[in-house]
């Protein structure tokens, strides 16, 4: 079984550019989640999907950032335009899903944000 | 999300001791879970709790869930090389603590 599959690995960008994400999550998990990983702290919630709907979006910055599930399979996390503090681990994860109870979650290797 | 507060933050560790870090929160958690991340790695799921008192163990890992459902432990026997990494808790929503960085002293 294929797992959580991200790219890219690694972005470098300047600041104020626009850059994007994506994230194909193992296949039939429902729940879709991207985090921010600072370095040294823990994984930070950004957006949790249930199939193609954002049923968690408390702590994204819906300001500079967005994200999309369309079809409720793979994801697209954007951020417009970035800033030096948006470098760090933008990592995504899903799990068999459902509301209420949690279940596993499977993480993806994360892409790596560099802004400069 | 549910807050989940870890101590300590860092644990550095003789090789063969044992040690216990904890996962507490201000509200009842209806289940924790806990990972690891080793050094540049992702988090790895460990194990899921989700009754009071509950008590699992993984070979030298043991995790436990509070009778109030505030708060977890996990506690590492014979402390090995291989523990090195980072152990977070998660309640539910899937809302990570900060961690516990392990370090071991050969």
């Amino acid at each position: 079984e294929a797992g959580v599959v991200q790219s890219p690995r690694y972005k470098i960008i300047e600041k104020k550019q626009p850059v994007a994400f994506w994230c194909n999550p193992i296949s039939g998990h429902n729940t879709l989640y991207w985090y921010r990983q600072n370095l040294g702290q823990g994984p930070e919630l950004l957006i949790r999907y249930e199939n193609e709907e954002a049923v968690d979006d408390s702590q994204l910055p819906k300001d500079r950032f967005s994200a999309e599930r369309l079809k409720g399979v793979d994801s697209t996390l954007k951020i417009q335009p970035a800033e030096l503090g948006d470098s760090a681990v933008y990592l995504c994860a899903s799990s068999r899903g459902g509301t209420g109870m949690n279940t596993e979650a499977f993480f993806g290797q994360g892409t790596r944000l560099t802004v400069v | 999300g549910q807050q989940v507060m870890q101590i300590p933050q860092y644990q550095h560790v003789q090789e063969g001791e044992d040690f216990t870090t904890y996962c507490n929160s201000s509200t009842t958690l209806s289940n924790i879970q806990w990972y690891k991340q080793r050094p540049g790695g992702h988090p790895v799921f460990l194990i899921q709790l989700v009754k009071s008192g509950e008590v699992k163990k993984q070979k030298r890992l043991t995790f436990q869930f509070g009778e109030a459902k505030k708060n977890s432990s996990l506690h590492i026997t014979a402390t090995q090389t291989t523990d090195v990494g980072t152990y977070f808790c998660a309640g539910p929503r899937l809302s990570f603590g900060a961690g516990t960085t392990v370090t071991v002293r050969a």
